[in-house]
């Protein structure tokens, strides 16, 4: 595998449910990111994790929980999701958290809440 | 705070025409600047980045963008577009601070182009 991964690709989940995200960057990348793509809105940025260490989270709703064990991986663990959850949940890595560095995505997960 | 602009979000241009996607920002500081290109069901990928010198900007896929400050510009331009070209494309900046929600990128709100044989 290269670049960032992504599974699932596709999720269907009730409001009811609890589900996981997972993202893996094979990039030796240190920082680490979560995006919701909503139709006819800008990429919202959700969380960063730098070296492991959550640095950032913008005002996300608590049903939506990150984890983080080390630079390689990040989860996002569901629960009690609304439909205007649904949306594309990207990942993107990037060399650091600071300024100037790229970010590198990945495929992203489609999320349908029913 | 730092914001970005994209005027259009669709712009649909021929084969072969001349491809001008237009970003202005907003930023207390020299900004990073990026572009980004999105296929259908895909991540985003990178197509080029300004961070200091050069202030004409070559990508891949035969795109560049010229940074203006006086003018607080990031215009992406193709001389010559091709069926393949046809996806979303979004103008990002990050502050010059490291660390931070300073260093994060800011996102336009895209621009969808198509392209007509």
């Amino acid at each position: 595998e290269t670049g960032v991964t992504q599974t699932p690709r596709h999720l269907v989940m009730g409001m009811t449910n609890k589900k996981s995200l997972k993202c893996e960057q094979h990039l030796g990348h240190n920082a680490m990111y979560w995006y919701k793509q909503s139709a006819k809105k800008p990429l919202e940025l959700m969380f960063v994790y730098n070296f492991k260490e959550q640095t950032e989270n913008n005002s996300v709703p608590s049903r939506f929980s990150p984890e983080c064990p080390n630079s390689s991986h990040l989860f996002l663990h569901l629960h009690t999701l609304q439909p205007e959850d649904s949306a594309l949940y990207l990942c993107a890595s990037s060399q650091s958290s600071g300024g100037g560095y790229e970010q590198y995505f990945g495929p992203g997960t489609r999320l349908t809440v029913t | 705070a730092q914001s970005v602009t994209q005027l259009g979000s669709h712009v649909s241009v021929s084969e072969g025409a001349l491809v001008l996607l237009r970003c202005n920002y907003s930023s207390s500081v020299p900004p990073y600047l990026f572009w980004y290109v999105q296929y259908p069901n895909q991540g985003l990928q990178l197509l080029l980045k300004y961070t200091t010198g050069a202030t004409l900007v070559k990508g891949i896929n035969g795109f560049e963008a010229e940074f203006k400050k006086s003018e607080t510009s990031f215009h992406l331009t193709k001389p010559s577009a091709h069926m393949s070209d046809a996806a979303e494309y979004f103008c990002a900046v990050s502050d010059r601070v490291n660390g931070g929600s300073q260093g994060n990128l800011i996102f336009g709100k895209g621009t969808k182009l198509s392209v007509k044989p």
